[in-house]
């Protein structure tokens, strides 16, 4: 069975300050993909970034980027000169075929 | 907008009462879910569906049915709602088993009392 687990239940970091997100995987699968999304308060589940299991480049879109280790089965986010707006639930995500297995999420605090 | 809505976005119902959530997608996608959310558990998945009349079931499925008349609607039913259905539910869509990742529907926040 494939599970994501998120270590971090709460993290904090101070405003423009870079802070990483761990996420780890299980799975038996070489065909996958990987993503972060945001949740905020608003409850809107927005996309942040997505990783191909078979591209070792790891994947960046601003000020977010991925530290991807396959063969530790390990998805970290980083976020760079963190903002309020980054304040939100974080969730790592697994996707083989057509079905998402999701960890337990990440609160990020953002401290003025 | 992602052209996916969820209806209603909160709901109180009775404990023993049906209670019917519906999604509505303007993408044409033929992949639609129902997930639940709640503390502690990250997103879990009630029901899938892969195409009109097709669907199947997730790890939670018990409690809920689902159906799928036309390719833009997918209802999720709850028979004889619980307080353990009490949660957060997310609609999402995928193109298919190759897409990249899902688009969320906003949520409906429903509450058994």
């Amino acid at each position: 069975a494939q599970t994501v687990t998120q270590s971090q239940p709460e993290m904090s970091v101070q405003e423009a300050e870079t802070v990483t997100l761990s996420c780890t995987y299980d799975t038996s699968e070489s065909d996958y993909y990987l993503f972060w999304y945001k949740q905020p308060p608003s409850r809107q589940m927005i996309l942040v970034i997505r990783q191909e299991a078979y591209k070792q480049q790891n994947a960046t879109e601003n000020r977010f980027s991925v530290n991807f280790q396959k063969a530790a089965k390990s998805f970290s986010l980083k976020i760079s000169d963190s903002q309020l707006g980054d304040a939100a639930m974080y969730f790592c995500a697994y996707r083989t075929g057509n079905q998402f297995y999701f960890g337990t999420g990440t609160s990020l605090t953002v401290i003025p | 907008d992602a052209g996916i809505t969820q209806s209603p976005r909160h709901k109180v119902t009775e404990t023993g009462t049906p209670v019917t959530l519906r999604c509505h997608q303007t993408e044409n996608h033929r992949y639609m879910y129902w997930y639940r959310q709640d503390p502690g558990h990250g997103l879990r998945l009630i029901h899938y569906s892969y195409g009109v009349k097709d669907t199947d079931k997730g790890e939670v499925s018990d409690g809920y049915s689902v159906s799928r008349s036309k390719t833009e609607d997918f209802l999720l039913t709850l028979e004889s709602a619980t307080s353990s259905q009490t949660s957060v539910y997310f609609c999402a869509i995928s193109e298919g088993p190759r897409n990249y990742g899902y688009t969320f529907g906003s949520g409906t926040r429903l509450t058994v009392v």
